[in-house]
C-alpha cells in the first residue's frame, strides 16, 4: 500500500539554526499538509498546499515556517529559526481530493531544539 | 470559536471489553468529521470519516455515529483487543474550507489482559 515518508526521523539543532523537513507524499494526491504535536499535546494544524500554494495557514505558521514543493515529488517544511518551543513531532499528511477523502501521515520527524 | 472536546481523557478496559468515546464539537458550519487511532509515536491512522448527512460509519469493529443535531459524535469500540491501546482523535472540518481541520485532544486508551 502506498505511503507517505519522511525523514529525517529525529532532528537535533541548536537554537537559531535553520531546519528542513522532508515528506514524500502518496504520488497521485494533490493535497499536502503539515502538522506538529508537542510531547504530551493534541496534534495542531500548521498548513495545507495545493497546487503549489498555500491553501490554509494557522496562527502557528508564521513568517519563521515556509513550505515548497521543489520538484513535483518532495514537500518541505522549512523552519528558518529554529525555536526552543518548536521541539515536536511533525507530521506531514497527504490527501487526493477535495471533501472527505482519507488524509494519509506520514510517521512523523521528531525535532528537537537545544 | 471553534471547538473539539473529547472525552474521557483517557480509559482504561479489559481486553475483549467494548467501549465508547465522546466527541462533541462547535464547529459550524460542519462538513465532515474524522476520527483516527494514533499509536504512541506515529502518525494518525483514518478510521471513519463521516459527513453530516451520515449517522453511522463502520470500520471493522470500530463503530462511529454522528448526531449533526447536537454536534455529537462516538467511537465505539467492540471486542477491544490489546493492539486497540492507542489514542482516538476525533477532527473536524468545516462546510467553508476542507483544508481546515480542528483537532480534538484525543482518548487515551489503555487495553489491559
Amino acid at each position: 500500500e502506498p505511503e507517505v515518508t519522511q525523514t529525517p526521523s529525529h532532528q537535533v539543532t541548536q537554537m537559531g539554526q535553520e531546519v528542513i523537513l522532508r515528506c514524500v507524499p502518496i504520488s497521485n494526491h494533490l493535497y499536502f499538509y503539515w502538522y506538529r504535536q508537542i510531547l504530551g499535546q493534541k496534534v495542531e494544524f500548521l498548513v495545507s498546499f495545493y497546487n503549489n500554494e498555500i491553501s490554509e495557514k494557522s496562527e502557528i505558521f508564521d513568517d519563521q515556517f515556509s513550505v515548497e514543493r521543489p520538484d513535483g515529488s518532495n514537500f518541505t517544511l522549512k523552519i528558518r529559526s529554529t525555536k526552543l518551543e518548536d521541539s515536536a513531532m511533525y507530521f506531514c499528511a497527504s490527501k487526493y481530493r477535495d471533501s472527505t477523502d482519507t488524509q494519509y501521515f506520514g510517521p512523523g520527524t521528531r525535532l528537537t531544539v537545544l | 470559536k471553534n471547538q473539539v472536546e473529547q472525552s474521557p481523557q483517557s480509559l482504561i478496559i479489559l481486553e475483549g471489553k467494548n467501549c465508547t468515546l465522546q466527541c462533541n464539537y462547535t464547529v459550524s458550519p460542519f462538513s465532515n468529521l474524522r476520527w483516527y487511532k494514533q499509536d504512541t509515536g506515529r502518525g494518525p491512522v483514518s478510521l471513519t470519516i463521516m459527513t453530516f448527512s451520515e449517522n453511522t460509519k463502520s470500520n471493522g469493529r470500530y463503530t462511529a455515529t454522528l448526531d449533526a443535531d447536537t454536534k455529537q459524535s462516538s467511537l465505539h469500540i467492540t471486542a477491544s483487543q490489546l493492539s486497540d491501546s492507542a489514542s482516538y482523535i476525533c477532527v473536524v472540518s468545516p462546510q467553508y474550507n476542507f483544508n481546515k481541520f480542528y483537532f480534538g485532544s484525543g482518548t487515551k486508551l489503555n487495553v489491559k489482559p
